[in-house]
């Protein structure tokens, strides 16, 4: 079942920010948005995460909307091997056994 | 900190044969393990959930007299594939859970994978 809707793949030229959305209308109010990104060929790696204040780190920044129901990774300065594919998950911070449950995500590829 | 290992990262094997996953939490405990499958172009598909000590809970539509998975100690798991096909060729990749502490708010590690490919 998915929580979250991406798109299926962006574009975005080096050196710029990268900007990528996440729906996720349904989320409940114990449940964090998580970023991860999957390089070609690797396991995924992850990014960020958030509750609902806006929360940035050496990698990226999150922009999470008032009412919850999206947000944004943003990559400030992207590289070539920012090329990968992003998946935003939903669930429960510390929640046990509960995996994490990868859609599809969006393959950004870094253009030169 | 929090580094998940993998052996082997690629294996080749014929059909008919078993392999073996290896996956180890480095530098901290795992309670839980988690294995995901990934075909080409294809999103991460979680096939079990393990915990140190007990029996594997697979997913629907996971054999899991195919898959077997053993978790006998908190920094390692394995993965069999046994009598494996050409249709069993993915990547397989682990994930570890932390029993708190470590950057508990980003709980689950994942290691770099193995590429199965079964000719």
């Amino acid at each position: 079942d998915a929580k979250t809707t991406q798109p299926t793949s962006m574009d975005c030229a080096e050196g710029r920010a990268a900007n990528l959305p996440c729906n996720h209308s349904t989320i409940s109010g114990n449940e964090y948005v998580y970023w991860y990104r999957q390089i070609h060929s690797q396991g995924p790696q992850y990014i960020i995460h958030g509750l609902k204040n806006n929360e940035t780190n050496e990698m990226a920044s999150l922009i999470i909307t008032e009412d919850r129901k999206s947000s944004t990774l943003i990559l400030p300065h992207a590289t070539l091997r920012d090329t990968a594919v992003y998946y935003c998950i939903v669930r429960v911070a510390n929640s046990g056994n509960t995996p994490l449950v990868f859609g599809k995500g969006t393959r950004l590829s870094v253009i030169a | 900190g929090a580094v998940v290992s993998q052996h082997p990262s690629r294996v080749i094997c014929k059909s008919g044969t078993s392999v073996k996953i290896e996956c180890r939490s480095l530098d901290f405990q795992a309670t839980t393990m988690f294995w995901y499958r990934q075909f080409p172009k294809q999103s991460l598909m979680l096939m079990a959930t393990s915990n140190e000590g007990s029996k594997a809970t697979y997913e629907q539509g996971v054999e899991k007299d195919k898959f077997l998975i053993n978790h006998a100690s908190l920094t390692l798991s394995t993965l069999t594939v046994t009598s494996a096909h050409p249709e069993d060729s993915s990547f397989y990749i682990c994930s570890a859970r932390t029993s708190g502490g470590l950057r508990s708010y980003n709980e689950q590690f994942f290691g770099p994978g193995t590429r199965l490919t079964v000719l």
